[in-house]
């Protein structure tokens, strides 16, 4: 079974430039999530979705994060405009409805804001 | 608020024992996971505990007590590959599923 990939592994932009990072969740979890890690800090929620539905999207920092799920496979995390502290590593997770919800994680996008 | 610690690193010795505590004090609590990162990868699934008491899985067990807000990881006969960090993390209580993680340790096993 596939795990969770994403794309690119790295991305070098400059501020003001848009990104889009990509997310594909193991084949028949309902449940994505966003989370990104910051130097130094620790790993922070974005947000969940549900299928295509934004179940909880507490964790957006501002209206320069953009998440979508159209029918409900990947999804996509666009940033515009980049800024600089939008530096780190972006996950993508998913996970099934069981009874534990474990989250299995991809190995991440590192995004350097120049 | 949720606030979650855990040690920034530490060092043990190939074939022992190491136990990594988290502490976490959250709004609400609905499971408690612990989590293995190396270096560059993704954050790996190991344990899960949402009652009080131990949980084992062949070389590592998790311990919970939820009166204590307190965690802790257990790695029995130490291997070099399991120098990584760990990662503690909370899932608060209702329909939330996301987690918060505390920074995670770093453990380092030395020959």
């Amino acid at each position: 079974e596939a795990g969770v990939t994403q794309f690119p592994s790295h991305s070098v932009i400059e501020k003001g430039q848009t990104v889009t990072l990509r997310c594909d969740p193991i084949s028949g979890h309902d449940n994505l999530y966003w989370y990104r890690r910051v130097m130094g800090k620790e790993i922070k929620f974005l947000l969940h979705f549900v299928k295509e539905s934004k179940q909880d999207e507490s964790g957006m920092p501002n209206n320069r994060f953009l998440a979508e799920r159209t029918g409900g496979t990947y999804s996509t995390l666009k940033v515009q405009p980049a800024e600089l502290e939008d530096s780190g590593v972006y996950f993508c997770a998913s996970s099934q409805e069981t009874r534990t919800y474990e989250q299995y994680f991809g190995p991440g996008t590192r995004l350097t804001v120049t | 608020g949720q606030n979650i610690d855990q040690p920034t690193e530490m060092t043990a010795t190939e074939g022992a024992i190491v136990q990594i505590n988290c502490t976490y004090q959250t709004s609400g609590f609905n499971g408690l996971f612990w989590y293995q990162q190396h270096a560059g990868e993704a954050p790996t699934f190991l344990s899960y505990n949402v009652l009080d008491g131990l949980e084992e899985k062949g070389r590592f067990s998790s311990f919970l007590s939820r009166s204590k807000g307190y965690s802790y990881l257990l790695l029995k006969e130490l291997q070099m590959k399991d120098s990584a960090s760990y990662l503690c993390a909370v899932r608060p209580y209702g329909g939330r599923r996301a987690l918060t993680f505390g920074s995670g340790t770093r453990l380092q096993v030395q020959p």
